[in-house]
């Protein structure tokens, strides 16, 4: 079975910091690795995802994600954040050759991003 | 335009009054789900379809019903709603590979009391 954990529930930060959101994941078998963004009020949207190759994804946005496969662990992270980038980001895996992409969600992390 | 369309999008009912939330996808997708989202417990998938006519539990499936008799359209069927089921309620649809991106419809917030 896979679990994710997302070590931050609520991240402040100010307008142009840098910020990282943590993930953490869990699974005996290789996994396909997602970040979501939900804006308020609204669906889910893919922000990146690691399927293989380069550990570096760079998604929209500005965002980029480190995949660390000895730490498993895939932390998202922008240089520098707009207050238009708060929102509540979902850390997810999915099962390699698991048809139906069941995704397994992390507890999710908002970000506030203040003037 | 490739969506996800979910529909009502918000929905106040009583104890044990059945209810329909429908869920529709164009990409021609086989695989559909519901997720409920709760707070500080993520998304938890509810059930989900590989094609016509074929459904699975998903981790959360009690007090839930689904049914999957046009591949484009999967509702989601609350028999007998108890207030432990009030949520935030999606719908998605993904292509047939583990790697391809899912598509998440607007969200449905369901209110039991």
């Amino acid at each position: 079975a896979q679990s994710v954990t997302q070590l931050d529930s609520q991240v402040p930060v100010f307008e142009e910091a840098p910020v990282e959101l943590r993930c953490n994941y869990s699974s005996s078998v290789s996994v396909y690795l997602f970040w979501y963004v939900q804006y308020p009020n609204q669906g889910l949207q893919l922000l990146l995802k690691y399927l293989s190759g380069s550990t570096l994804v760079k998604g929209i946005n500005g965002f980029e994600a480190e995949f660390n496969k000895s730490q498993t662990s895939f932390h998202l992270r922008k240089p520098s954040v707009h207050i238009s980038d708060t929102a509540e980001y979902f850390c997810a895996v999915s099962r390699r050759g698991n048809q139906g992409g069941k995704l397994i969600f992390g507890q999710g992390t908002e970000l506030s991003v203040k003037p | 335009e490739a969506q996800v369309t979910q529909n009502p999008r918000y929905l106040i009912t009583v104890t044990g009054k059945k209810l329909t939330v429908t869920c529709s996808q164009n990409m021609n997708h086989e695989y559909m789900s519901w997720y409920r989202q709760d707070p500080g417990l993520g998304l938890r998938q509810i059930y989900y379809s590989m094609n016509v006519e074929v459904t699975d539990k998903g981790d959360v499936p009690e007090g839930y019903k689904v049914s999957r008799k046009e591949k484009r359209n999967f509702p989601l069927i609350l028999e007998s709603p108890s207030p432990n089921q009030t949520s935030l309620y999606f719908c998605a649809s993904v292509g047939d590979r583990g790697s391809d991106t899912q598509y998440f419809g607007p969200g449905t917030r369901l209110t039991v009391l």
